[in-house]
């Protein structure tokens, strides 16, 4: 089966744009989880939608916002961006019930200039 | 503010020694979990500790929670150069309708040949 599939794997834009960022969970997930992890750092938090819903957010702008498609694939959606959000995206995807493991994909690298 | 501090941030070993990853908090956790992730992907679940005091084993390597659930530790014997990696503690409370992980800030591990 294919694990968690993010795509781009890499990308470049200029403060000010917007970026879209898409995720594809394992077969049978119904829960996306979002993470942003700068060089050096441990992931944060951004997001997890679990049946389209929105379950949690983590202390991230309103230029970061997320949604969930009926086929359980995601996007999370950055505006105005800024140099600080230079990082690596990370998507991961679980059975979203209670206690199930999180599969994390290899992430975008978002990279702002 | 749940936090997790990681130590030591940073280690180079020769290949054969023993090492230790430390990972505190303040805070009592549900479970936690360690998680390895390599140069361009996604962090891999290694193990996941749910009762105070539970000691795991995964081959090499040996993890314990600790009794008040607020810290674990990762033990690594003779270390292999394929041990290399940023090891990743991360927390998480479940019984509410979000499983984010609140992750540490990593440990950087080199095993030289």
């Amino acid at each position: 089966d294919a694990g968690v599939t993010q795509s781009p794997t890499h990308l470049i834009k200029t403060r000010g744009q917007h970026v879209t960022l898409r995720c594809s969970p394992i077969s049978g997930h119904k829960s996306v989880s979002w993470y942003q992890q700068v060089l050096g750092q441990g992931p944060q938090f951004i997001f997890q939608y679990y049946e389209k819903e929105e379950r949690g957010r983590g202390n991230f702008p309103d230029r970061f916002s997320a949604r969930q498609f009926p086929n359980y694939s995601s996007e999370l959606n950055v505006n105005a961006l800024l140099l600080g959000d230079s990082a690596l995206y990370l998507c991961a995807s679980s059975l979203g019930r209670g206690e199930s493991p999180l599969h994390f994909g290899n992430g975008t690298r978002l990279t702002v200039t | 503010t749940q936090l997790l501090e990681q130590s030591p941030q940073f280690l180079s070993i020769q290949e054969g020694e023993n090492l230790t990853v430390y990972c505190n908090s303040s805070s009592v956790f549900s479970s936690l979990q360690w998680y390895r992730q390599e140069p361009g992907e996604g962090p891999v679940l290694l193990v996941t500790v749910v009762t105070g005091g539970e000691v795991k084993k995964l081959k090499r390597l040996t993890f314990q929670f600790g009794d008040a659930r607020k810290d674990s530790s990762l033990h690594i014997t003779a270390a292999q150069t394929g041990d290399t990696g940023l090891y990743l503690c991360a927390g998480t409370n479940y019984g509410g309708a979000t499983n984010k992980l609140i992750f540490g800030t990593g440990t950087l591990l080199a095993v030289q040949p």
